[in-house]
Protein backbone atom coordinates (compact mmCIF):
# COMPACT_ATOMS: atom_id res chain seq x y z
CA UNK A 1 0.00 0.00 0.00
CA UNK A 2 2.39 2.75 -1.19
CA UNK A 3 2.17 5.90 -0.40
CA UNK A 4 3.00 9.11 -2.62
CA UNK A 5 6.29 8.80 -3.81
CA UNK A 6 8.66 11.21 -4.31
CA UNK A 7 12.67 11.54 -6.01
CA UNK A 8 14.69 12.48 -5.47
CA UNK A 9 14.68 13.17 -1.65
CA UNK A 10 17.90 16.00 -1.99
CA UNK A 11 18.79 17.30 -5.26
CA UNK A 12 21.52 19.72 -5.79
CA UNK A 13 21.57 21.92 -8.52
CA UNK A 14 24.19 24.68 -9.92
CA UNK A 15 22.68 28.06 -11.05
CA UNK A 16 21.49 27.94 -14.37
CA UNK A 17 20.69 24.06 -14.37
CA UNK A 18 17.62 22.23 -14.86
CA UNK A 19 16.01 20.76 -11.88
CA UNK A 20 13.65 18.02 -12.27
CA UNK A 21 11.18 16.57 -9.33
CA UNK A 22 9.20 13.57 -9.96
CA UNK A 23 6.34 12.50 -8.43
CA UNK A 24 4.13 8.96 -8.11
CA UNK A 25 0.65 9.52 -6.70
CA UNK A 26 -0.98 6.86 -4.58
CA UNK A 27 -2.64 4.39 -6.62
CA UNK A 28 -5.66 4.77 -7.88
CA UNK A 29 -5.48 8.51 -7.53
CA UNK A 30 -6.13 10.74 -10.69
CA UNK A 31 -5.23 14.55 -8.98
CA UNK A 32 -1.94 15.54 -8.31
CA UNK A 33 -0.95 19.02 -6.63
CA UNK A 34 2.48 20.31 -6.34
CA UNK A 35 3.33 22.64 -3.45
CA UNK A 36 6.54 24.41 -2.15
CA UNK A 37 7.88 25.31 1.01
CA UNK A 38 10.42 28.55 1.28
CA UNK A 39 12.07 28.30 5.31
CA UNK A 40 10.15 29.75 7.76
CA UNK A 41 7.09 29.57 5.51
CA UNK A 42 3.94 27.32 5.42
CA UNK A 43 3.51 25.60 2.47
CA UNK A 44 2.14 27.12 -1.08
CA UNK A 45 0.22 25.98 -3.98
CA UNK A 46 1.79 25.84 -7.16
CA UNK A 47 -0.52 23.51 -9.77
CA UNK A 48 -2.93 21.02 -10.23
CA UNK A 49 -3.03 18.47 -12.03
CA UNK A 50 -5.18 15.87 -13.46
CA UNK A 51 -4.20 12.96 -16.42
CA UNK A 52 -3.00 15.03 -18.84
CA UNK A 53 -4.56 18.36 -17.71
CA UNK A 54 -2.97 21.41 -15.84
CA UNK A 55 -6.50 22.46 -14.13
CA UNK A 56 -5.14 25.04 -11.78
CA UNK A 57 -1.20 27.08 -12.57
CA UNK A 58 -2.54 30.13 -10.75
CA UNK A 59 0.55 29.66 -7.52
CA UNK A 60 2.96 28.24 -10.45
CA UNK A 61 5.55 31.03 -11.33
CA UNK A 62 5.74 31.96 -15.10
CA UNK A 63 8.92 31.91 -16.40
CA UNK A 64 11.57 28.69 -15.76
CA UNK A 65 8.65 26.11 -14.02
CA UNK A 66 6.66 23.58 -15.54
CA UNK A 67 4.62 20.96 -14.73
CA UNK A 68 3.04 17.75 -16.33
CA UNK A 69 1.28 14.74 -15.42
CA UNK A 70 1.37 12.07 -18.34
CA UNK A 71 -0.79 9.41 -18.89
CA UNK A 72 1.70 6.88 -17.68
CA UNK A 73 4.33 7.70 -15.72
CA UNK A 74 4.52 9.75 -12.70
CA UNK A 75 4.15 13.68 -12.38
CA UNK A 76 7.57 15.96 -13.42
CA UNK A 77 7.79 19.49 -12.00
CA UNK A 78 10.66 20.94 -13.81
CA UNK A 79 12.37 24.17 -13.17
CA UNK A 80 14.67 25.69 -15.85
CA UNK A 81 17.80 27.80 -15.53
CA UNK A 82 17.44 27.07 -11.32
CA UNK A 83 18.57 30.22 -9.18
CA UNK A 84 19.44 30.83 -5.49
CA UNK A 85 15.50 31.58 -4.67
CA UNK A 86 14.67 28.33 -5.78
CA UNK A 87 16.27 26.46 -3.23
CA UNK A 88 13.08 25.21 -1.27
CA UNK A 89 10.78 21.69 -0.35
CA UNK A 90 8.65 21.03 -3.02
CA UNK A 91 5.63 18.59 -1.84
CA UNK A 92 3.86 16.80 -4.15
CA UNK A 93 0.35 15.54 -2.72
CA UNK A 94 -2.35 13.19 -4.52
CA UNK A 95 -6.06 13.04 -4.02
CA UNK A 96 -9.22 11.31 -5.44
CA UNK A 97 -11.66 13.15 -7.30
CA UNK A 98 -14.07 14.75 -4.79
CA UNK A 99 -12.27 14.55 -1.78
CA UNK A 100 -11.71 18.28 -1.64
CA UNK A 101 -8.72 18.93 0.83
CA UNK A 102 -8.11 15.12 1.71
CA UNK A 103 -4.87 14.78 0.32
CA UNK A 104 -2.12 12.56 0.63
CA UNK A 105 1.20 14.21 0.52
CA UNK A 106 4.88 12.75 -0.66
CA UNK A 107 8.16 13.34 1.87
CA UNK A 108 9.00 16.07 -0.10
CA UNK A 109 12.37 16.46 -2.56
CA UNK A 110 14.42 19.32 -0.81
CA UNK A 111 16.34 21.20 -3.85
CA UNK A 112 19.36 23.64 -2.64
CA UNK A 113 21.01 25.67 -5.62
CA UNK A 114 24.48 26.75 -5.25
CA UNK B 1 -7.54 36.63 -1.03
CA UNK B 2 -8.05 33.17 1.57
CA UNK B 3 -5.65 32.67 3.85
CA UNK B 4 -4.63 31.11 7.51
CA UNK B 5 -3.09 31.97 10.37
CA UNK B 6 -1.33 30.21 13.35
CA UNK B 7 0.02 30.30 16.59
CA UNK B 8 4.01 31.18 16.19
CA UNK B 9 6.19 27.97 17.56
CA UNK B 10 7.83 26.77 19.04
CA UNK B 11 5.86 25.56 21.67
CA UNK B 12 7.62 23.33 24.30
CA UNK B 13 5.40 20.96 26.86
CA UNK B 14 5.99 18.42 29.28
CA UNK B 15 4.02 15.13 28.84
CA UNK B 16 0.57 15.16 29.81
CA UNK B 17 0.40 18.90 29.81
CA UNK B 18 -2.94 20.44 27.78
CA UNK B 19 -2.12 21.39 24.13
CA UNK B 20 -4.03 24.27 22.49
CA UNK B 21 -2.34 25.83 19.05
CA UNK B 22 -4.40 28.54 17.95
CA UNK B 23 -5.84 28.91 14.26
CA UNK B 24 -7.82 31.37 12.92
CA UNK B 25 -8.89 32.06 8.80
CA UNK B 26 -10.06 34.43 6.30
CA UNK B 27 -12.42 32.94 3.53
CA UNK B 28 -15.23 34.58 1.45
CA UNK B 29 -16.81 31.18 1.07
CA UNK B 30 -17.43 28.60 3.27
CA UNK B 31 -14.67 26.30 3.49
CA UNK B 32 -13.66 23.10 4.63
CA UNK B 33 -10.69 23.41 7.07
CA UNK B 34 -8.05 21.09 7.76
CA UNK B 35 -5.33 19.94 10.63
CA UNK B 36 -2.10 18.15 8.86
CA UNK B 37 1.02 17.08 10.60
CA UNK B 38 4.36 16.77 9.65
CA UNK B 39 6.90 13.75 11.54
CA UNK B 40 10.49 14.84 11.33
CA UNK B 41 11.59 13.68 7.69
CA UNK B 42 8.27 12.71 6.62
CA UNK B 43 5.45 14.05 4.18
CA UNK B 44 2.18 15.86 5.60
CA UNK B 45 -0.56 13.63 7.05
CA UNK B 46 -4.05 14.65 7.47
CA UNK B 47 -4.96 14.50 11.13
CA UNK B 48 -8.28 16.01 10.99
CA UNK B 49 -10.72 18.07 9.29
CA UNK B 50 -14.16 19.82 9.24
CA UNK B 51 -16.64 20.16 6.13
CA UNK B 52 -18.85 23.11 7.62
CA UNK B 53 -19.87 25.28 10.52
CA UNK B 54 -19.99 23.69 14.31
CA UNK B 55 -18.50 20.52 12.89
CA UNK B 56 -16.05 18.51 15.04
CA UNK B 57 -12.85 17.23 13.69
CA UNK B 58 -11.03 14.44 15.73
CA UNK B 59 -8.68 11.70 15.76
CA UNK B 60 -6.24 10.40 17.57
CA UNK B 61 -7.08 12.32 20.90
CA UNK B 62 -6.80 15.83 18.83
CA UNK B 63 -9.53 17.76 18.44
CA UNK B 64 -10.49 20.63 16.97
CA UNK B 65 -14.20 22.21 15.74
CA UNK B 66 -14.74 24.82 13.49
CA UNK B 67 -16.38 28.03 15.06
CA UNK B 68 -17.79 30.25 11.59
CA UNK B 69 -18.49 33.38 14.47
CA UNK B 70 -14.75 33.98 15.31
CA UNK B 71 -13.70 32.54 11.88
CA UNK B 72 -11.44 29.75 13.97
CA UNK B 73 -10.23 25.85 14.32
CA UNK B 74 -8.30 25.51 17.16
CA UNK B 75 -6.38 22.60 17.56
CA UNK B 76 -6.54 20.87 21.42
CA UNK B 77 -5.73 17.58 22.92
CA UNK B 78 -5.81 17.10 26.63
CA UNK B 79 -2.94 15.13 27.16
CA UNK B 80 -0.11 15.23 24.54
CA UNK B 81 2.89 12.32 24.72
CA UNK B 82 6.22 12.59 23.30
CA UNK B 83 5.27 11.00 20.25
CA UNK B 84 3.46 14.18 19.66
CA UNK B 85 6.56 15.99 18.87
CA UNK B 86 6.12 17.29 15.21
CA UNK B 87 4.99 20.17 13.34
CA UNK B 88 1.38 21.07 12.91
CA UNK B 89 -0.58 22.45 9.73
CA UNK B 90 -3.88 24.69 9.85
CA UNK B 91 -5.06 24.99 6.38
CA UNK B 92 -8.33 25.51 4.65
CA UNK B 93 -9.77 23.98 1.32
CA UNK B 94 -12.48 26.57 -0.41
CA UNK B 95 -13.60 24.31 -2.95
CA UNK B 96 -13.18 26.71 -5.99
CA UNK B 97 -9.92 25.67 -7.15
CA UNK B 98 -11.04 22.09 -6.57
CA UNK B 99 -9.20 21.55 -3.57
CA UNK B 100 -5.59 23.32 -3.62
CA UNK B 101 -5.05 23.86 0.12
CA UNK B 102 -3.90 27.05 1.99
CA UNK B 103 -1.58 26.39 4.86
CA UNK B 104 -0.65 28.41 7.64
CA UNK B 105 2.80 28.68 8.41
CA UNK B 106 2.62 25.74 11.07
CA UNK B 107 3.63 25.38 14.61
CA UNK B 108 6.66 22.98 16.50
CA UNK B 109 5.77 21.56 19.05
CA UNK B 110 8.41 19.45 21.30
CA UNK B 111 6.86 17.27 24.27
CA UNK B 112 9.71 16.38 26.96
CA UNK B 113 9.39 13.38 29.10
Amino acid sequence: NAGVMQNPRHLVRRRGQEARLRCSPVKGHSHVYWYRQLPEEGLKFMVYLQKENIIDESGMPKERFSAEFPKEGPSILRIQQVVRGDSAAYFCASSKPGTGGEQYFGPGTRLTVT
Amino acid sequence: GDSVTQMEGPVTLSEEAFLTINCTYTATGYPSLFWYVQYPGEGLQLLLKATKADDKGSNKGFEATYRKETTSFHLEKGSVQVSDSAVYFCALSDGGSQGNLIFGKGTKLSVKP
